[in-house]
């Protein structure tokens, strides 16, 4: 059980095209879904956090405007990001939680702007 | 300093042996605890999770939390060469709280 996909697991796209990611809890219902973005060999960076049906909260730095989150129901999030340039190239990844503590994290979306 | 701090490592055992991971933290707060293991360009994996002080046991796995000295343990017995990964420990102040993590150790097991 516990399982989170991603979709799609790597993208590459043109400087200035927007990109879509989604994060979907296979067997549970999520309250809550966390997205991190990871640079190589470093840990897991919080961009926000998000609860289904209302505005996603933003971790400090992070803009809203380019790093758009909505979560449209319990098993569903995604994340774009708009006008994305070489350095939004990186791993992302989703997380949701069924309303316990514990987190489980989707494969993660390589993203690599051109 | 870091609300989490974790050795980064790398960290290299032979085959069998037994490895401990830790990490301490400052955040009195925190009352979930919880280890993650994450391979190369992978999501991360839920290992063990943990509600406050004592043990739990998983297998090869042993997780220890000692909130007194703000200090958290995985112990791993008989490593194997599919145990080489990072391993992230990561706590929560309450249920679907965001969580803080540590930077992650490097584990290489080695035949």
């Amino acid at each position: 059980g516990a399982v989170v996909s991603q979709h799609p697991s790597r993208v590459i796209c043109k400087s200035g095209t927007s990109v879509k990611i989604e994060c979907r809890s296979l067997d549970f219902q999520a309250t809550t879904m966390f997205w991190y973005r990871q640079f190589p060999k470093k840990s897991l960076m919080l961009m926000a956090t998000s609860n289904e049906g209302s505005k996603a909260t933003y971790e400090q730095g992070v803009e809203k405007d380019k790093f758009l989150i909505n979560h449209a129901s319990l098993t569903l999030s995604t994340l774009t990001v708009t006008s994305a340039h070489p350095e939004d190239s990186s791993f992302y990844i989703c997380s949701a939680t069924p309303g316990k503590y514990e987190q489980y994290f989707g494969p993660g979306t390589r993203l690599t702007v051109t | 300093q870091k609300e989490v701090e974790q050795d980064p490592g790398p960290l290299s055992v032979p085959e069998g042996a037994i490895v401990s991971l830790n990490c301490t933290y400052s955040n009195s707060a925190f009352q979930y605890f919880m280890w993650y293991r994450q391979y190369s360009r992978k999501g991360p994996e839920l290992l063990m999770y943990t509600y406050s002080s004592g043990n739990k046991e998983d297998g090869r796995f042993t997780a220890q939390v000692d909130k007194s000295s703000k200090y958290i343990s995985l112990f791993i017995r008989d490593s194997q060469p599919s145990d080489s990964a990072t391993y992230l420990c990561a706590m929560s102040a309450g249920g679907g709280n965001k969580l803080t993590f540590g930077t992650g150790t490097q584990l290489k097991v080695e035949l």
